[in-house]
């Protein structure tokens, strides 16, 4: 399967503990993404790279967030001191550098906080 | 900023009807507009795009949407709906400008079509 990996799928942590989600995108692929779903809304923007550089930070990624992209090939999301707000669907998606190009999605990782 | 709307939380359809699922956006200058679909427990599927062109838009699976820029409006369209058309329906929106990626999603529609 070549379409964008997430790991893991599930997640549940007790409030305050740091997780870390893996997303491995479509090889080609040198923009990657990071949206948030919750229940009955669809995905939020978190935040964009390009290659590794992060080019754009949504106002939702608070300080407990953090994204890297070291290689410009695989990103992590870690979300620190976790708290059950964070409670959601957190989606990667990759594309290739044309404007007008659709975004491909990963199956996400639904992280639970209790 | 862009955003969109999806007036609809449920559309119900009997099969082998004609299904539309309607989508408004709004955003600064010309904008990029998609459609993604979702089944239970997996991720967003892409199914069409608007780019610029021709204002009728043909997709995957038989789906279809039209552009309408007077009316800001990108409706998603299917002249014959399959029991396996059930799933969410989710419009996005960016703006054809350099600099922003982000697309904005509306909240989505539940699209039932039975039996």
């Amino acid at each position: 399967d070549t379409g964008v990996s997430q790991d893991p799928r599930h997640k549940i942590t007790k409030r305050g503990q740091n997780v870390t989600f893996r997303c491995d995108p479509i090889s080609e692929h040198n923009r990657l993404y990071w949206y948030r779903q919750t229940l009955g809304q669809g995905p939020e923007f978190l935040t964009y790279f390009q290659n590794e550089a992060q080019l754009e930070k949504s106002r939702l990624l608070s300080d407990r967030f953090s994204a890297e992209r070291p290689k410009g090939s695989f990103s992590t999301l870690e979300i620190q001191r976790t708290e059950q707000g964070d409670s959601a669907m957190y989606l990667c998606a990759s594309s290739v550098a044309e404007m007008n190009t659709e975004a491909f999605f990963g199956q996400g990782t639904r992280l639970t906080v209790v | 900023a862009q955003s969109v709307a999806q007036p609809e939380d449920q559309v119900n359809v009997a099969e082998g009807n004609p299904l539309t699922v309607k989508c408004t956006y709004s955003v600064s200058g010309n904008p990029y507009l998609f459609w993604y679909v979702q089944y239970p427990n997996r991720g967003l599927q892409f199914l069409l795009k608007y780019i610029t062109g021709d204002n009728l838009v043909k997709g995957s699976y038989g789906f279809e949407a039209e552009f309408n820029k007077s009316q800001t409006s990108f409706h998603l369209k299917k002249p014959s709906a399959l029991v396996s058309d059930s799933a969410l329906y989710f419009c996005a929106v960016r703006p054809q400008s350099y600099g922003n990626n982000r697309l904005a999603f509306g909240k989505g529609n539940q699209v039932v079509v039975i039996p």
